[in-house]
């Protein structure tokens, strides 16, 4: 079945620190991928996207390309602030014969420190 | 503005008791879903359903019921049946139609249910 690899946390950084957070996949067809935040108390809420092979997403300076050779979609953002600090999700959508679904990531907690 | 709306943010139940949480979406969308999130964990989806009056079980349904009388509505039921609902319900939806564009998932702002 389809599923979503994300690096472990807590990640902890120094504001305007350069952020890497690690996505693998694993889908049948072509899903679209997407990244999305949680602050706390909150749903969720979508960061940036990709709906095919080599598209790169991006929105409040973080970016994601879509690797199809390689089925990831790391999140990176060149200066962290202390208001990026969340919970971000990896997911993938995909549709097959037996229906559609979202896969999630297990979530990533950032905090940035001052 | 468009969006998708859960209520009441905090529920509390008491052992026993079947609860229904409320999603409402004016998206127009076809596809909603059910997630229950624990802390410091992941999603996991309870149900989902592609279209009024159809509906499939996700990964963790049992203790769970929903119905989709409307497109706009997809309500959530916590019966007596589940043993551990104290957990933080997030509803979402999406178009559901086609691949790639216009796929992502709208969430609500969620419920937090705890069992007192």
């Amino acid at each position: 079945g389809n599923s979503v690899t994300q690096m472990e946390g807590p990640v902890t950084l120094s504001e305007e620190a350069f952020l890497t957070i690690n996505c693998t996949y694993t889908a049948t067809g072509y899903p679209s991928l997407f990244w999305y935040v949680q602050y706390p108390g909150e749903g969720l809420q979508l960061l940036l996207k990709a709906t095919k092979a080599d598209d790169k997403g991006s929105n409040k300076g973080f970016e994601a390309t879509y690797r199809k050779e390689t089925t990831s979609f790391h999140l990176e953002k060149g200066s962290v602030q202390v208001s990026d600090s969340a919970v971000y999700f990896c997911a993938l959508f995909s549709r097959d014969n037996y229906g559609q679904n979202f896969v999630f990531g297990p979530g990533t907690r950032l905090s940035v420190l001052p | 503005d468009g969006g998708i709306t859960q209520s009441p943010k905090y529920l509390f139940r008491k052992e026993g008791q079947n609860v229904t949480l409320s999603c409402e979406q004016n998206l127009n969308h076809d596809a909603m879903y059910w997630y229950r999130q624990d802390p410091g964990q992941g999603l996991r989806l309870i149900y989902y359903s592609q279209i009024v009056n159809d509906f499939q079980k996700g990964d963790i349904a049992e203790g769970y019921s929903v119905s989709r009388e409307k497109k706009e509505s997809f309500p959530l039921t916590v019966t007596s049946a589940q043993k551990n609902p104290t957990a933080f319900y997030l509803c979402a939806s999406n178009s559901g139609t086609g691949r790639g564009m216009n796929t992502e998932a709208f969430f609500g702002q969620g419920t937090r249910l705890t069992v007192v």
